[in-house]
């Protein structure tokens, strides 16, 4: 079964700083690969996915994330974070072993707090 | 947009009753997961169904749990007899890849 590491499970920093959350994933085959967030007493919502195609994907509220095969990294990125922003991250990896892309496996989360 | 409507959004019942969480999943999506989320363990799938069959529910205790689909637009999640261990975030999601989320059941058992 595939897995992931997240490897911080906390990250302080400062408004409209730059910021980067890790995402390690195992695999010896090709992936998907997603990243979610979770707002305070709220479900999760999807950030961004990597499908096929470019190595960098944009999602949305300007976080983006690049797909690096040979690191088998999956590191997500914002250039200038706002008060909003904080949340819980957390990385998605498919279980392909038995039920094709479907079912995800979810990294232990990465707890982004903004200081103003 | 559309979305996963869970409900209820909050339930506090005593141990050993039974509880039934229900979801109305996006219509025309055709994979339905129900995941766990406590502080301990993180995110757990309990189980999973495309075209409301059961494709895999070993995340879920046996003897005490359920999840069904009774019809395409809503799956439910059983719980008899509920256990204090059962407190968690209960979530139900929709689609594939990448499934959307609904805003979750807490559950409570005291």
């Amino acid at each position: 079964a595939q897995s992931v590491t997240q490897l911080d499970s906390q990250v302080p920093v400062f408004e409209e700083a730059p910021v980067e959350l890790r995402c390690n994933y195992s695999s010896s085959v090709s992936v998907y690969l997603f990243w979610y967030v979770q707002y305070p007493n709220q479900g999760l919502q999807l950030l961004l996915k990597y499908l096929s195609g470019s190595t960098l994907v944009k999602g949305i509220n300007g976080f983006e994330a690049e797909f690096n095969k040979s690191q088998t990294s999956f590191h997500l990125r914002k250039p200038s974070v706002h008060i909003s922003d904080t949340a819980e991250y957390f990385c998605a990896v498919p279980d392909i072993s038995n039920f094709g892309n479907e079912k995800l496996t979810f990294g232990t989360g990465t707890r982004l707090t903004i200081i103003p | 947009d559309a979305r996963v409507t869970q409900t209820p959004r909050h339930k506090v019942t005593e141990m050993g009753q039974e509880v039934t969480m229900r979801c109305q999943p996006i219509l025309g999506h055709n994979t339905v997961f129900w995941y766990r989320q406590t502080m301990m363990q993180g995110l757990e799938l309990l189980a999973y169904f495309r075209n409301r069959a059961p494709l895999d529910d070993s995340g879920m205790p046996k003897d005490r749990f359920s999840a069904e689909m009774p019809d395409a637009t809503l799956a439910t999640l059983k719980i008899q007899p509920s256990e204090p261990r059962d407190s968690a975030v209960y979530f139900c999601a929709s689609g594939s890849p990448g499934p959307t989320f609904g805003s979750g059941t807490r559950l409570t058992v005291v």
